[in-house]
């Protein structure tokens, strides 16, 4: 089976903080792809980042920089120095490889994040 | 460059009718998914379509179907509706060539209610 889990469920942090939203997976497919999408109040779902299993390099775009690791199936997320515009839904997904033909995402329950002036 | 549309953005219903939901995909997209977003959630895989065909369904019940066009554009009908059918309706659209990683793009949702 495949599960994503986010366990914290809501964040609060003054605006600068440094703030990791965690991600842990689930799957059996030896090659997978992790997502992360970002969902405003407006509720469209604004993609961020894809890593596949392949590759765990880790990577940085700006305040945003993303730890991949297998070892322990995780794939967090990191925002530097968060600013009030940076609120909103954050969510993990995951995507089977070579037998998921369609591509289906499943996705985590999300993490909310407030950042507060 | 247009994104991914969707209409209506709102709508409600009672129990019992039936819904049709319209899609639009990214340009250069052949492939439609539809999810469903209940208030609180992550969004849940209904089901997708590419090449007119559906090509993968998600854990809904038949009451949930959909079409997709020629043009790549696609509509999710449920009928019979039900109390809990009332969420947010998000349509993804995508690039199925090979070699392309499939990301798929969102559009804004059609909000559904059920009285």
């Amino acid at each position: 089976a495949q599960k994503v889990t986010q366990a914290q469920t809501e964040i609060s942090v003054v605006e600068k903080e440094d703030v990791t939203l965690d991600c842990v997976y689930e799957t059996r497919d030896t090659t997978y792809y992790l997502f992360w999408y970002k969902q405003p109040p407006s509720g469209e779902l604004v993609f961020l980042i894809r890593r596949n299993s392949f590759d765990e390099q880790n990577e940085i775009s700006g305040r945003y920089s993303w730890n991949f690791q297998k070892s322990t199936s995780s794939f967090n997320f990191t925002i530097t120095a968060s600013q009030v515009v940076d609120s909103a839904v954050y969510f993990c997904a995951l995507r089977g490889g070579i037998y998921n033909q369609g591509g289906k995402l499943i996705f985590g329950q999300g993490t909310e994040l407030s950042v507060k002036p | 460059d247009a994104g991914v549309t969707q209409s209506p953005t709102h709508l409600i219903k009672t129990r019992g009718q039936q819904v049709t939901l319209r899609c639009s995909p990214k340009s250069g997209h052949d492939t439609v998914s539809w999810y469903q977003q209940a208030l609180g959630q992550g969004p849940q895989f209904i089901f997708q379509y590419y090449e007119e065909e559906e090509r993968q369904r998600g854990n809904f019940p038949d009451r949930f179907s959909g079409h997709q066009f020629p043009n790549y554009s696609s509509e999710l009908n449920v009928n019979a509706l039900l109390l809990g059918d009332s969420a947010l309706y998000l349509c993804a659209s995508s690039f199925s060539g090979r070699g392309a990683y499939n990301e798929q793009f969102f559009g804004p949702g059609t909000r559904l209610t059920v009285l």
